[in-house]
């Protein structure tokens, strides 16, 4: 089983839409959840953190269930340049291994 | 500021050659380093982790003999295939990070090897 697995999608969706995904982690003591974002043929970048009590960055918000070992991230009002691969990315406590789901693609069309 | 290189970006070889990728963290002091391996359409599988001035750890399946890791520097790893086949073509990234930006890894902009 992988530690950390994603709906690959695609998801696509028009501009000013709103989209939705969710990952779920395997490993019931990981501390520390992330969203990255890796365009094509690039290296990841960091999106956002994600917190237990759940945040939000403009357009982005991430949610954490611990109980359901699971977290998502909205889109809203989606844009073209939104349009990437999103990573969900986990590790333990004490560990800096980071373990990476395969990603969800978003394509969003005019 | 936390700006990772890596070098080369790409590289084309001949198959039984051996490549060398070098992954630098410009503006601050990287304690760890990791070596990532992607293959199209999956995740970043961690290969190796390496810090400064001591032997690299590699993860379960990655062979030590064949993927070589230096870590002279505090801002310096290198990683080389050696004798590379094309079933080691793949696009490796390399991350690091500092002691004071605790889990945090800033990534590399990538080197996609193409074993012919």
């Amino acid at each position: 089983r992988k530690e950390v697995e994603q709906d690959p999608g695609p998801f696509n969706v028009p501009e000013g839409a709103t989209v939705a995904f969710n990952c779920t982690y395997s490993n019931s003591a990981s501390q520390s959840f992330f969203w990255y974002r890796q365009d094509c043929r690039k290296e990841p970048k960091l999106l956002m953190s994600v917190y237990s009590s759940g945040n939000e960055d403009g357009r982005f918000t991430a949610q954490l269930n611990r109980a359901s070992q699971y977290i998502s991230l909205l889109i809203r009002d989606s844009k073209l340049s939104d349009s990437a691969t999103y990573l969900c990315v986990v590790n333990e406590a004490n560990d800096y291994k980071l373990s990476f789901g395969a990603g969800t693609t978003v394509t969003v069309r005019a | 500021g936390a700006v990772v290189s890596q070098h080369p970006s790409w590289v084309i070889c001949k198959s039984g050659t051996s490549v060398k990728i070098e992954c630098r963290s410009l503006d601050f002091q990287a304690t760890t380093m990791f070596w990532y391996r992607q293959f199209p359409k999956q995740s970043l599988m961690l290969m190796a982790t390496s810090n400064e001035g001591s032997k690299a750890t590699y993860e379960q399946g990655v062979e030590k003999d064949k993927f070589l890791i230096n870590h002279a520097s505090l801002t310096l790893s290198t990683l080389t295939v050696t004798s590379a086949h094309p079933e080691d073509s793949s696009f490796y990234i390399c991350s690091a990070s500092a002691v004071s930006s605790y889990n945090e890894q800033f990534f590399g902009p990538g080197t996609r090897l193409t074993v012919l």
